[in-house]
């Protein structure tokens, strides 16, 4: 997965605990977005940012918080974490946001979170 | 919201058979992707289709889009333990960005020697 990187890989927190999960790409990427992966629920869509200054939510976005200073970096931050919100997260990045411009979306390598 | 539904949802073959993987979306797709993911890591880009007809191959992995039945497989010829793993399609919706993929919930396919 080229140029993306997610810090940090496991996590552990206590209900309550807030904790941000870091993302950043080299490649100049415009897009860039948080998904979380749940057993038998696929991947959905926690926020996302067209590009710096620019951020909206996903499909789930409660209990998350984003936000885009740079064009390199997009933290997702938990405010006060949730046993429901175990899973694995996943950063994603691409150029732009045109499909006919046929651009790759890269994901970096995933950030296991688990509250208890 | 656009949903993909993906068959089977596990898939254990013998090594050197051929398999076919399906994505079936509920709207008109616009841009599929095709990704695979082993236990414990990222996902891997493999093929990302955008007219209907394409079909798209690397190594022994070929793709294909069927924009009328808005569907798409992946088709693997000749199974090695490496190709082991999940598949998971993502299509965007129309009118959304590109970034904004809706994902099947997986193949899972394992490959025995």
């Amino acid at each position: 997965n080229a140029g993306v990187t997610q810090t940090p890989k496991f996590q552990v927190l206590k209900t309550g605990q807030s904790m941000t999960l870091q993302c950043a790409q080299d490649m100049n990427h415009e897009y860039m977005s948080w998904y979380r992966q749940d057993p038998g629920m696929g991947l959905r869509l926690i926020h996302y940012s067209v590009g710096a200054g620019i951020t909206d939510q996903g499909e789930v976005p409660n209990g998350y918080n984003v936000s885009r200073s740079t064009t390199e970096d997009f933290p997702l931050r938990l405010l006060s974490a949730a046993p429901s919100q175990t899973s694995v997260y996943f950063c994603a990045s691409s150029r732009d946001r045109d499909r006919t411009s046929g651009n790759t979306i890269y994901f970096g390598e995933g950030s296991w979170l688990t509250v208890v | 919201s656009q949903e993909l539904e993906q068959s089977p949802q596990s898939l254990i073959v013998q090594e050197g058979k051929n398999l076919t993987i399906n994505c079936t979306s509920s709207k008109t797709l616009y841009g599929l992707y095709w990704y695979k993911q082993k236990y414990g890591e990222g996902l891997i880009f493999l093929m990302m289709l955008q007219k209907g007809g394409e079909e798209k191959s690397h190594e022994k992995i070929t793709a294909k889009l069927d924009e009328k039945k808005q569907q798409s497989s992946l088709h693997i010829t000749a199974s090695q333990p490496s190709h082991a793993g999940i598949y998971l399609c993502g299509a965007a919706a129309r009118g959304s960005t590109l970034g904004r993929l809706y994902f099947g919930r997986g193949t899972q396919l394992t490959v025995w020697p």
